[in-house]
């Protein structure tokens, strides 16, 4: 399996709603990361995990909260977003050393989120 | 962006012409990738250089990297009208592992 699956593709909350996103891969990697995306621009480095432990947050607002409750899942917690929230969120993985990094990162075709 | 730019923004050219984007970036890396990505959806990776390397080759893609400038750049030979895409180059930032961030994004239009 090379592949990082996300769901859902598509998910409209509102402002005052909790709601997750999912990632999955059953690749052996042990790094994980959450990016958003907004429209016409590059892809946004929002948490990385390390053998499932918290290794970066950039700064996230607390609204975002990630989780990795094993290594092959990685969760997104979403509570009292804002409208300019709305964003692509695209979930990655990959191997944590990095000479093991001959093929890259592997990414998921991301969740679409709304929120209005 | 996060970590730098890319140039130019926007590309358009014929099929079978050769297509050069350029990457700069602002710390020390690991690696850097290019990828590729169709409609705004996840982004295909297409080739890797690792900091002590200077050029790679895989299929129509050649890549550069001069980590004195702290700049890459990506050559699409022969393009195809499949190749229109938005392309992005990211590194992966030193010291430390997994710090992974992108340019800003070239946006290629391959016309038949």
């Amino acid at each position: 399996d090379t592949e990082v699956t996300q769901t859902p593709k598509h998910l409209v909350m509102g402002m005052t709603n909790k709601k997750s996103l999912k990632c999955e891969q059953h690749m052996g990697h042990r790094a994980m990361y959450w990016y958003k995306q907004k429209a016409k621009k590059p892809p946004e480095l929002m948490f990385v995990y390390s053998y499932e432990k918290l290794s970066i947050n950039e700064s996230v607002p607390s609204r975002f909260s990630p989780e990795c409750p094993n290594s092959s899942l990685l969760n997104l917690h979403l509570h009292a977003l804002q409208p300019e929230d709305s964003a692509l969120y695209l979930c990655a993985s990959s191997h944590v050393v990095p000479q093991d990094l001959n093929y890259g990162y592997t990414f998921g075709s991301g969740t679409r989120l709304t929120v209005v | 962006s996060q970590q730098g730019e890319e140039d130019p923004q926007a590309l358009s050219i014929q099929e079978g012409e050769n297509a050069t984007m350029n990457c700069s970036y602002k710390t020390s890396i690991n690696n850097l990738q290019w990828y590729r990505q169709n409609s705004g959806r996840g982004l295909v990776h297409l080739i890797l250089i690792r900091s002590n390397e200077r050029e790679k080759h895989s299929g129509r893609l050649r890549v550069t990297l001069d980590t004195s400038k702290k700049s890459s750049s990506l050559l699409i030979t022969a393009s195809r009208a499949a190749d229109t895409a938005s392309y992005f180059c990211a590194t992966d930032a030193a010291p430390g592992f997994n710090k992974f961030y992108f340019g800003s994004g070239t946006k290629l239009n391959v016309k038949p």
